[in-house]
Protein backbone atom coordinates (compact mmCIF):
# COMPACT_ATOMS: atom_id res chain seq x y z
CA UNK A 1 0.00 0.00 0.00
CA UNK A 2 1.39 3.47 -0.25
CA UNK A 3 0.01 6.71 1.42
CA UNK A 4 1.52 10.14 2.33
CA UNK A 5 0.41 11.43 5.98
CA UNK A 6 0.87 15.11 6.56
CA UNK A 7 -0.43 14.55 10.57
CA UNK A 8 -0.27 18.69 11.25
CA UNK A 9 -3.46 19.45 10.03
CA UNK A 10 -3.56 23.75 10.59
CA UNK A 11 0.00 25.30 11.77
CA UNK A 12 -0.18 29.02 13.03
CA UNK A 13 3.01 30.74 13.79
CA UNK A 14 4.04 34.47 14.11
CA UNK A 15 6.03 36.47 11.26
CA UNK A 16 10.00 35.36 11.25
CA UNK A 17 9.45 32.11 13.03
CA UNK A 18 10.26 28.98 11.50
CA UNK A 19 8.09 26.08 11.10
CA UNK A 20 8.39 22.85 9.92
CA UNK A 21 6.05 21.06 7.82
CA UNK A 22 6.22 17.05 8.22
CA UNK A 23 5.66 14.07 5.65
CA UNK A 24 5.96 10.40 6.19
CA UNK A 25 5.54 8.31 3.36
CA UNK A 26 4.71 4.78 3.19
CA UNK A 27 5.52 2.78 -0.33
CA UNK A 28 7.14 -0.80 -1.02
CA UNK A 29 8.69 0.74 -4.28
CA UNK A 30 12.25 0.83 -4.69
CA UNK A 31 11.94 3.66 -6.72
CA UNK A 32 9.31 6.67 -5.93
CA UNK A 33 9.42 10.35 -5.92
CA UNK A 34 8.39 12.85 -3.64
CA UNK A 35 7.11 16.46 -4.35
CA UNK A 36 6.00 19.48 -2.47
CA UNK A 37 3.38 21.54 -3.99
CA UNK A 38 2.34 25.19 -2.41
CA UNK A 39 -1.61 25.96 -2.66
CA UNK A 40 -2.10 30.20 -2.07
CA UNK A 41 -6.10 31.18 -0.88
CA UNK A 42 -5.70 31.70 -4.85
CA UNK A 43 -6.18 28.14 -5.58
CA UNK A 44 -3.44 27.65 -8.10
CA UNK A 45 -0.88 24.52 -7.00
CA UNK A 46 2.66 25.43 -7.23
CA UNK A 47 5.64 23.12 -7.60
CA UNK A 48 8.06 23.52 -4.90
CA UNK A 49 10.83 20.58 -4.96
CA UNK A 50 11.05 17.29 -6.65
CA UNK A 51 13.05 14.30 -4.71
CA UNK A 52 13.81 11.25 -5.82
CA UNK A 53 14.16 7.67 -3.77
CA UNK A 54 18.01 7.45 -4.43
CA UNK A 55 18.73 11.19 -3.90
CA UNK A 56 19.19 11.85 0.27
CA UNK A 57 21.08 15.12 -0.35
CA UNK A 58 19.09 17.88 1.85
CA UNK A 59 18.35 21.08 -0.67
CA UNK A 60 17.99 24.58 0.90
CA UNK A 61 16.55 26.90 -1.56
CA UNK A 62 16.13 30.86 0.01
CA UNK A 63 14.12 30.15 2.91
CA UNK A 64 12.83 27.06 2.28
CA UNK A 65 14.67 23.98 3.44
CA UNK A 66 14.00 19.90 2.79
CA UNK A 67 15.27 17.09 5.06
CA UNK A 68 14.91 13.30 3.33
CA UNK A 69 15.55 10.98 5.55
CA UNK A 70 14.74 7.13 3.69
CA UNK A 71 15.49 5.40 7.52
CA UNK A 72 12.60 7.20 8.89
CA UNK A 73 10.38 7.37 5.63
CA UNK A 74 10.30 11.16 6.28
CA UNK A 75 10.38 14.10 3.92
CA UNK A 76 10.12 17.35 5.41
CA UNK A 77 9.92 20.62 4.79
CA UNK A 78 11.48 24.09 6.62
CA UNK A 79 10.28 27.64 5.82
CA UNK A 80 13.07 29.97 7.58
CA UNK A 81 12.06 33.35 8.91
CA UNK A 82 8.12 32.87 7.97
CA UNK A 83 6.32 35.38 5.95
CA UNK A 84 2.47 36.32 5.51
CA UNK A 85 3.43 35.21 1.94
CA UNK A 86 3.92 31.92 2.85
CA UNK A 87 0.13 31.35 4.36
CA UNK A 88 -1.43 28.55 2.07
CA UNK A 89 -2.00 24.95 2.72
CA UNK A 90 1.41 22.53 1.68
CA UNK A 91 0.98 19.15 -0.07
CA UNK A 92 3.43 16.15 0.66
CA UNK A 93 2.85 14.12 -2.71
CA UNK A 94 4.55 10.53 -3.54
CA UNK A 95 4.88 8.80 -6.94
CA UNK A 96 5.50 4.89 -7.22
CA UNK A 97 3.27 2.64 -8.51
CA UNK A 98 0.66 5.54 -8.47
CA UNK A 99 0.37 9.07 -7.78
CA UNK A 100 -1.17 10.85 -4.96
CA UNK A 101 -1.20 13.57 -3.09
CA UNK A 102 -1.21 14.38 1.20
CA UNK A 103 -4.28 15.54 3.02
CA UNK A 104 -2.28 18.35 3.27
CA UNK A 105 -1.20 21.32 6.42
CA UNK A 106 -2.72 24.86 6.29
CA UNK A 107 -0.02 27.17 7.15
CA UNK A 108 -1.06 30.80 8.81
CA UNK A 109 1.24 33.49 9.27
CA UNK A 110 0.24 35.99 11.57
CA UNK A 111 2.06 39.56 11.23
CA UNK B 1 3.92 33.85 -20.13
CA UNK B 2 3.63 30.55 -20.84
CA UNK B 3 0.55 28.80 -18.85
CA UNK B 4 -1.90 26.81 -17.86
CA UNK B 5 -5.40 28.07 -18.55
CA UNK B 6 -9.04 26.93 -17.03
CA UNK B 7 -12.47 28.44 -18.23
CA UNK B 8 -14.24 29.29 -16.99
CA UNK B 9 -13.32 29.96 -13.27
CA UNK B 10 -16.59 29.41 -11.66
CA UNK B 11 -19.28 26.95 -13.05
CA UNK B 12 -22.76 26.13 -12.29
CA UNK B 13 -25.02 23.45 -13.56
CA UNK B 14 -28.02 22.13 -12.38
CA UNK B 15 -28.21 18.38 -11.48
CA UNK B 16 -28.41 15.93 -14.16
CA UNK B 17 -27.08 18.64 -16.83
CA UNK B 18 -23.51 17.63 -19.01
CA UNK B 19 -21.10 20.10 -18.02
CA UNK B 20 -17.73 20.33 -20.24
CA UNK B 21 -15.02 22.09 -18.16
CA UNK B 22 -11.99 23.08 -20.42
CA UNK B 23 -8.08 23.90 -19.97
CA UNK B 24 -5.81 24.84 -22.45
CA UNK B 25 -1.95 25.04 -22.67
CA UNK B 26 0.84 27.34 -24.19
CA UNK B 27 3.46 25.31 -22.20
CA UNK B 28 3.59 22.85 -25.03
CA UNK B 29 3.71 19.72 -22.85
CA UNK B 30 3.01 16.23 -23.58
CA UNK B 31 0.89 15.14 -20.54
CA UNK B 32 -2.18 16.94 -19.45
CA UNK B 33 -3.81 15.73 -16.01
CA UNK B 34 -7.66 16.36 -14.08
CA UNK B 35 -8.05 16.63 -10.88
CA UNK B 36 -10.94 16.84 -8.30
CA UNK B 37 -10.38 18.84 -5.38
CA UNK B 38 -12.98 18.83 -2.61
CA UNK B 39 -13.03 21.43 0.31
CA UNK B 40 -10.29 20.72 2.82
CA UNK B 41 -9.21 17.64 0.81
CA UNK B 42 -6.17 16.46 -1.32
CA UNK B 43 -6.85 16.79 -5.27
CA UNK B 44 -7.21 13.19 -6.22
CA UNK B 45 -6.00 12.36 -9.48
CA UNK B 46 -9.27 11.54 -11.64
CA UNK B 47 -7.09 10.64 -15.14
CA UNK B 48 -4.43 12.20 -17.56
CA UNK B 49 -3.23 12.28 -20.96
CA UNK B 50 0.31 11.09 -22.32
CA UNK B 51 -0.51 12.45 -25.56
CA UNK B 52 -3.30 10.84 -26.86
CA UNK B 53 -3.08 7.93 -24.48
CA UNK B 54 -5.38 7.98 -21.86
CA UNK B 55 -4.98 7.23 -18.65
CA UNK B 56 -8.12 6.51 -16.50
CA UNK B 57 -7.21 6.19 -12.31
CA UNK B 58 -9.52 3.25 -11.32
CA UNK B 59 -11.47 4.53 -9.14
CA UNK B 60 -12.65 7.77 -11.52
CA UNK B 61 -16.15 7.20 -12.10
CA UNK B 62 -17.89 6.40 -15.62
CA UNK B 63 -19.76 9.68 -14.97
CA UNK B 64 -16.60 11.18 -15.40
CA UNK B 65 -15.04 11.34 -18.97
CA UNK B 66 -12.33 13.30 -20.95
CA UNK B 67 -11.17 14.51 -24.65
CA UNK B 68 -7.88 15.65 -25.50
CA UNK B 69 -8.17 17.00 -29.58
CA UNK B 70 -5.01 18.44 -29.32
CA UNK B 71 -1.73 19.10 -27.52
CA UNK B 72 -2.96 22.17 -26.42
CA UNK B 73 -6.24 21.28 -25.43
CA UNK B 74 -8.11 18.86 -22.53
CA UNK B 75 -11.42 18.69 -21.44
CA UNK B 76 -13.32 16.90 -18.92
CA UNK B 77 -17.27 16.30 -18.86
CA UNK B 78 -19.34 15.46 -16.16
CA UNK B 79 -22.53 13.66 -17.93
CA UNK B 80 -24.76 13.59 -15.37
CA UNK B 81 -23.22 15.92 -12.32
CA UNK B 82 -24.49 15.03 -9.06
CA UNK B 83 -24.56 17.11 -5.83
CA UNK B 84 -21.08 14.92 -4.92
CA UNK B 85 -19.26 16.29 -7.76
CA UNK B 86 -19.20 20.05 -6.76
CA UNK B 87 -15.90 20.73 -6.37
CA UNK B 88 -12.72 22.43 -7.48
CA UNK B 89 -11.27 20.69 -10.78
CA UNK B 90 -7.43 21.37 -11.32
CA UNK B 91 -6.01 20.94 -14.85
CA UNK B 92 -2.32 20.51 -14.80
CA UNK B 93 0.11 19.25 -17.23
CA UNK B 94 3.77 18.08 -17.21
CA UNK B 95 6.89 16.74 -19.61
CA UNK B 96 7.13 13.47 -20.33
CA UNK B 97 7.68 10.97 -17.68
CA UNK B 98 9.72 7.76 -17.81
CA UNK B 99 8.06 4.48 -16.35
CA UNK B 100 4.40 3.98 -15.92
CA UNK B 101 3.86 6.62 -13.17
CA UNK B 102 3.70 10.34 -13.91
CA UNK B 103 6.65 11.45 -11.62
CA UNK B 104 7.32 15.23 -13.19
CA UNK B 105 7.16 18.28 -11.78
CA UNK B 106 2.70 19.72 -13.18
CA UNK B 107 2.36 22.84 -13.84
CA UNK B 108 -1.28 23.74 -12.30
CA UNK B 109 -3.96 26.26 -13.68
CA UNK B 110 -6.40 28.05 -10.97
CA UNK B 111 -9.15 25.32 -11.18
CA UNK B 112 -12.69 25.52 -12.43
CA UNK B 113 -14.74 25.70 -8.94
CA UNK B 114 -18.28 23.39 -10.39
CA UNK B 115 -21.64 24.08 -8.48
CA UNK B 116 -24.73 21.85 -8.41
CA UNK B 117 -28.07 23.24 -8.10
Amino acid sequence: AQKVTQAQTEISVVEKEDVTLDCVYETRDTTYYLFWYKQPPSGELVFLIRRNSFDEQNEISGRYSWNFQKSTSSFNFTITASQVVDSAVYFCALTGNQFYFGTGTSLTVIP
Amino acid sequence: DAMVIQNPRYQVTQFGKPVTLSCSQTLNHNVMYWYQQKSSQAPKLLFHYYDKDFNNEADTPDNFQSRRPNTSFCFLDIRSPGLGDAAMYLCATSRPYSGTVPNQPQHFGDGTRLSIL
